[in-house]
């Protein structure tokens, strides 16, 4: 079982619609990340929490520690919020070794 | 600021050839990621570097050397390539973890570089 699960792997929506993306994990961690992969491959960071929730934009992500569980939230979405949303989890507690993925979202948001 | 960059964008090798991937980052980070990303797989970190002249292994590390000569640079080489490196390879880098003052520390990514073994 992959450390980093998200749900679900392929989500289609009209413009406008209100868009929930999950990620569970079943190890202990110093914080979490959420990325953005563009069309064109490239990777940006949007958020990194390690408690509560972190709004940027129209973006909301949150965390429950005790559960295990974060959500990114794109409101009024838009056709140009398209990509592959990413969670990843930094092991552990302190140090420099890197994250661990999950295997993404791919979002389509439809004119 | 240029971020960070690789070299190369795009290599095709031939099974057994040998070739070095450049990892520039012009933000003084101290720690430098190679992670690779195949379909279905997510990002898998390869190597990692704490800061210069240091190295560790990651998750992936088999058939990969690195080295971390200059602060700015981390070097990706595989010496023999074989069809399963085939991937899609990802430079990162960030500060330092900084747990006193509570800061948490983002990763930037490269661009990319898409690698064939053939």
């Amino acid at each position: 079982k992959n450390e980093v699960e998200q749900s679900p792997q392929n989500l289609t929506a009209q413009e406008g619609e209100f868009i929930t993306i999950n990620c569970s994990y079943s190890v202990g961690i110093s914080a979490l990340h959420w990325l953005q992969q563009h069309p064109g491959g490239g990777i940006v960071s949007l958020f990194m929490l390690s408690s509560g929730k972190k709004k940027h934009g129209r973006l909301i992500a949150t965390i429950n520690i005790q559960e295990k569980h974060s959500s990114l939230h794109i409101t009024a979405s838009h056709p140009r919020d398209s990509a592959v949303y990413i969670c990843a989890v930094k092991k552990g507690r302190g140090g420099a070794d890197g994250l661990t993925f999950g295997k993404g979202t791919h979002l389509i948001i439809q004119p | 600021n240029a971020g960070v960059t690789q070299t190369p964008k795009f290599r095709v090798l031939k099974t057994g050839q040998s070739m070095t991937l450049l990892c520039a980052q012009d933000m003084n980070h101290e720690y430098m990621y190679w992670y690779r990303q195949d379909p279905g797989m997510g990002l898998r970190l390869i190597h990692y570097s704490v800061g210069e002249g240091t190295t560790a292994k990651g998750e992936v590390p088999d058939g990969y050397n690195v080295s971390r000569l200059k602060k700015q640079n981390f070097l990706l080489g595989l010496e023999s390539a074989a069809p399963s490196q085939t991937s899609v390879y990802f430079c990162a880098s960030s500060y330092s973890l900084d747990s006193i003052r509570g800061g948490l520390k983002r990763q930037y990514f490269g661009p990319g570089t898409r690698l064939t073994v053939t």
